[in-house]
């Protein structure tokens, strides 16, 4: 049973364009949604995050997203870099434990 | 600040072996998590600590053991190495106050082959 689900494995943006990264969850319970990136072998890096009475958070090029009634957020990249090429995992939280999604690879192109 | 650490990077066990997957923090953090990353997949958690002398089972914990006898040390254990543990294995911490966020912070992972 994935409780977070990120539906799209790959994404190609071109630099400059807004990168639309998306993540859908089924357990209305989850008090706070993370977003993380990750580099090939490195361990994965806190992005930004948005509380569930929330519906946008936004942080320099990172905005995020959050539609609860249809249990849907995204990550908006604006503009997009060639550094922001890597995996993003969509994480919920629930009592101190977080659960991930199974993570987007993002290419951006020069 | 090292942040946290994980020893070693890489490790090729036969099957039936054993082995510890070492993890340290040095930012005083009260939790602790071990995840493995299959292919293709998510994080899944396997273990979790709260504090000292405390752990608790995840969503995957079969075939592994943990302990927590310092802040710093979470060491996770390995008994009868399966090909199905063949995975990358990361380390986390949190620390509190932390806010209610759940930020945590990882290591650099440890890739594991059983073969």
């Amino acid at each position: 049973d994935q409780q977070v689900k990120q539906n799209s494995p790959s994404l190609s943006v071109q630099e400059g364009r807004i990168s639309i990264l998306n993540c859908d969850y089924t357990n209305s319970m989850f008090d706070y949604f993370l977003w993380y990136k990750k580099y090939p072998a490195e361990g994965p890096t806190f992005l930004i995050s948005i509380s569930s009475i929330k519906d946008k958070n936004e942080d320099g090029r990172f905005t995020v997203f959050l539609n609860k009634s249809a249990k849907h957020l995204s990550l908006h990249i604006v503009p997009s870099q060639p550094g922001d090429s890597a995996v993003y995992f969509c994480a919920a939280k629930l009592n101190e434990k977080l659960t991930f999604g199974t993570g987007t690879r993002l290419t951006i192109i020069p | 600040n090292a942040g946290v650490t994980q020893t070693p990077k890489f490790r090729i066990l036969k099957i039936g072996q054993s082995m510890t997957l070492q993890c340290a923090q040095d930012m005083n953090h009260n939790y602790m998590y071990w995840y493995r990353q299959d292919p293709g997949m998510g994080l899944k958690l396997i273990y979790y600590s709260v504090g000292a002398g405390i752990t608790d089972k995840g969503e995957v914990p079969n075939g592994y053991n943990v302990s927590r006898s310092t802040t710093e040390d979470f060491p996770l254990r390995l008994e009868l190495a399966a090909p199905s543990q063949t995975s990358v294995y990361f380390c986390a911490s949190r620390g509190l106050p932390g806010g209610p966020v759940g930020e945590q912070y990882f290591g650099p992972g440890t890739r594991l082959t059983v073969t």
